[in-house]
């Protein structure tokens, strides 16, 4: 079983809408991380968290939140979706040593 | 300057050949790195960590160059399974965040 797992995996959305994805780890992992990845710009990072009391902006947290529900869940909501959020979606998590370890990846498209 | 910078290559090399990737970092202070390696539309996946001047792994060797600041990925014998896009690494604030290049794509065929 995959250590990192993400749900949705696909999800086509209208703009406007309020969107969820979630993530699960078995890692045993406290840091979690949300990255969105399009082409030629490469991975940015949105939200990270080092424990369930512990959340942070990335680089482009504007339009989305996060919610980390326990240490092996993490979520990242889009408030009201507008089309440049179309994007892959990777969270991720780490180890001490700064080690990552990504899920599979959701692929969002906004219409 | 961008903090970590990589060519997009791609790099076209035939199977058996030797392709070396650099990449240049902008924070002196960084003490190590990683390649990460990601297949089309999958998820990236460690390759490489790089401590002090180098690493090796079969026939992936990582080396740094903190003079310069650039660190450097080179592929002996490449197979076509080499083929993806990969992707320099740099931690920052202690291993508390990882900052991605946009990574330099390899293609190689038979």
């Amino acid at each position: 079983d995959a250590d990192v797992t993400q749900t949705p995996r696909n999800r086509i959305t209208k703009t406007g809408k309020r969107i969820m994805l979630e993530c699960s780890q078995t890692k045993g992992h406290d840091r979690m991380y949300w990255y969105r990845q399009d082409p030629g710009l490469g991975l940015r990072l949105i939200y990270y968290s080092f424990d369930v009391k512990d959340i942070n902006k990335g680089e482009i947290s504007d339009g989305y939140s996060v919610s980390r529900q326990a240490q092996a869940k993490f979520s990242l909501s889009l408030e009201s979706a507008i089309p440049n959020q179309t994007a892959l979606y990777f969270c991720a998590t780490s180890d001490l040593i700064g080690k990552q370890y990504f899920g599979p990846g959701t692929r969002l498209t906004v219409t | 300057r961008k903090e970590v910078e990589q060519d997009p290559g791609p790099f076209n090399v035939p199977e058996g050949a030797t392709v070396a990737f650099n990449c240049t970092y902008s924070n002196s202070a960084s003490q190590s790195f990683f390649w990460y390696r990601q297949d089309c539309r999958k998820e990236p996946k460690l390759l490489m960590s790089v401590y002090s001047s180098g690493n090796e792994d079969g026939r992936f060797t990582a080396q740094l160059n903190r003079a310069s600041q650039y660190i450097s990925l080179l592929i002996r014998d490449s197979k076509l399974s080499d083929s993806a896009t990969y992707l320099c690494v740099v931690p920052e604030g202690g291993f508390q965040k990882l900052v991605f290049g946009t990574g330099t794509r390899l293609l190689v065929s038979p």
